[in-house]
């Protein structure tokens, strides 16, 4: 069972701050990872991917990806209310799953004012 | 089209009806994914579709559950003897090949409600 950990949340932090969302997966081949964001009622949207060890940046946020550990970030800077969200990580696992992407359950986000 | 498009957006029906939601993915994209979404909870993997490869049903909960795609392009799932734990949002999801790299894009999902 090819599995994607995050911390449910919900995660606080004060407007400007750094938030920092953490994911985990179990399968070590996994070659692409995904951060959406899914307000309240909407569907995921597509934030940042990453397929290489290290940092990948764009805007204010920050991606990173350490796969000796199978362990993948997303740090968002001078957050703003409007990130109130939950943040899902998402895995591409290799071999006989590789079609499927695995979601995690998300992250809760709120930055408060 | 310019995006993934479902239909209906929303659905209430009776406990024991038949349902069919429709998925059009983006052109050109020859995988389709649908996920269920239950309230507060996370992305629940359906059924995956690849080109013309016999579609991954793993996710599929049960024998009430069926989905196809005709010509490669629109998806319909359906749910036959709807029971009230079915209530969820359906988000559909396409994308190229499904080689690394590529990544999945959501439509806005079709609610249903089952009373």
């Amino acid at each position: 069972q090819k599995e994607v950990e995050q911390n449910s949340g919900p995660l606080s932090v004060p407007e400007g701050a750094i938030a920092s969302l953490n994911c985990t997966y179990s399968d070590r081949g996994s070659q692409s990872f995904f951060w959406y964001r899914q307000y309240s009622g909407k569907s995921p949207e597509l934030i940042m991917s990453i397929y290489s060890n290290g940092d990948k940046e764009d805007g204010r946020f920050t991606a990173q990806l350490n796969k000796a550990s199978q362990y993948v970030s997303l740090l968002i800077r001078d957050s703003q209310p409007s990130d109130s969200a939950t943040y899902l990580c998402a895995v591409k696992p290799a071999g006989n799953y590789g079609q499927n992407f695995v979601f995690g359950p998300g992250t809760r986000l709120s930055v408060l004012p | 089209g310019a995006g993934v498009s479902q239909s209906p957006s929303n659905k209430v029906t009776e406990k024991g009806k038949d349902v069919e939601l429709r998925c059009d993915p983006i052109s050109g994209h020859t995988a389709l994914y649908w996920y269920r979404q239950s309230l507060g909870q996370g992305l629940e993997f359906l059924i995956y579709f690849q080109g013309n490869s016999a579609p991954d049903k793993s996710g599929l909960p049960s024998d009430r559950f069926s989905a196809e795609r005709t010509g490669g392009s629109v998806s319909t799932l359906t749910i036959q003897r709807t029971q009230q734990e079915d209530s969820a949002v359906y988000l559909c999801a396409s994308s190229l090949a499904p080689v690394s790299g590529n990544t999945i894009y959501f439509g806005e999902g079709s609610w249903l409600t089952v009373v």
